[in-house]
């Protein structure tokens, strides 16, 4: 089946590490996203990227990096900038068109210790 | 700009009853509108969408209409289960291909 993949599902990060979430997608779709979900906000919009080797910043970027060497793969880095990182961290894909919908993997929960 | 407006929650129901869950949009030009699902400590799931004015989307019982005249894309369910219990996001996808934007979700909790 396809679909998309994220790992870990729970992830620990100490002070001052950076930590790496992975998203794999086998849609063969041209575009993915990150989001970050926190309690009562919704989704907000990390990055995104609509072809291999290129991507945009989103809504809430700072402290956040990414790079899309596949088509396949978009990983999200939380650096140690990122002052706040306890969030659910959400990717997707999608094929790119605004009448199609996005495609989510189950997330992954970073805690810091 | 782009923007999804939602009810904000939680709503909570009995087994039977009717649901709404309000979602207005602010967009420039004609987006498309979805409504996503996610249940506890998932992803989010896509259960209906339309994408034009008037369209009317619908699954598992679930139905909203495009209306373009009050910018709203109100959910509707005639009679909600307890497996209905979840949160849900209206969403719109503007001028920037691809890129959605959503509402704050509405928590919604089913009694039996």
């Amino acid at each position: 089946d396809g679909g998309i993949t994220q790992s870990p599902k729970y992830l620990f990060r100490k002070e001052g590490q950076n930590v790496t979430l992975s998203c794999e997608q086998n849609l063969n779709h041209d575009a993915m996203y990150w989001y970050r979900q926190d309690p009562g906000q919704g989704l907000r919009l990390i990055y995104y990227s609509q072809i291999v080797n290129d991507f945009q910043k989103g809504d809430i970027a700072e402290g956040y990096s990414v790079s899309r060497e596949k088509k396949e793969s978009f990983p999200l880095t939380v650096t140690s900038a990122q002052k706040n990182p306890t969030a659910f961290y959400l990717c997707a894909s999608s094929i790119g068109a605004r009448d199609q919908p996005q495609h989510f993997g189950d997330g992954t929960r970073l805690s810091i210790l | 700009g782009n923007s999804v407006t939602q009810m904000e929650g939680p709503v909570t129901l009995s087994e039977e009853a009717f649901l709404t869950i309000n979602c207005t949009y602010t967009a420039t030009g004609y987006p498309s509108l979805f409504w996503y699902v996610q249940y506890p400590g998932e992803g989010l799931q896509l259960l209906l969408k339309a994408t034009k004015a008037d369209d009317k989307g619908s699954n598992k019982g679930f139905e909203a209409t495009y209306r373009k005249e009050t910018t709203s894309f109100h959910l509707e369910k005639g009679s909600v289960q307890v497996s209905d219990s979840a949160v849900y996001f209206c969403a719109l996808a503007g001028s920037t291909l691809g890129r959605l934007y959503f509402g704050r979700g509405t928590q919604l909790t089913v009694w039996p």
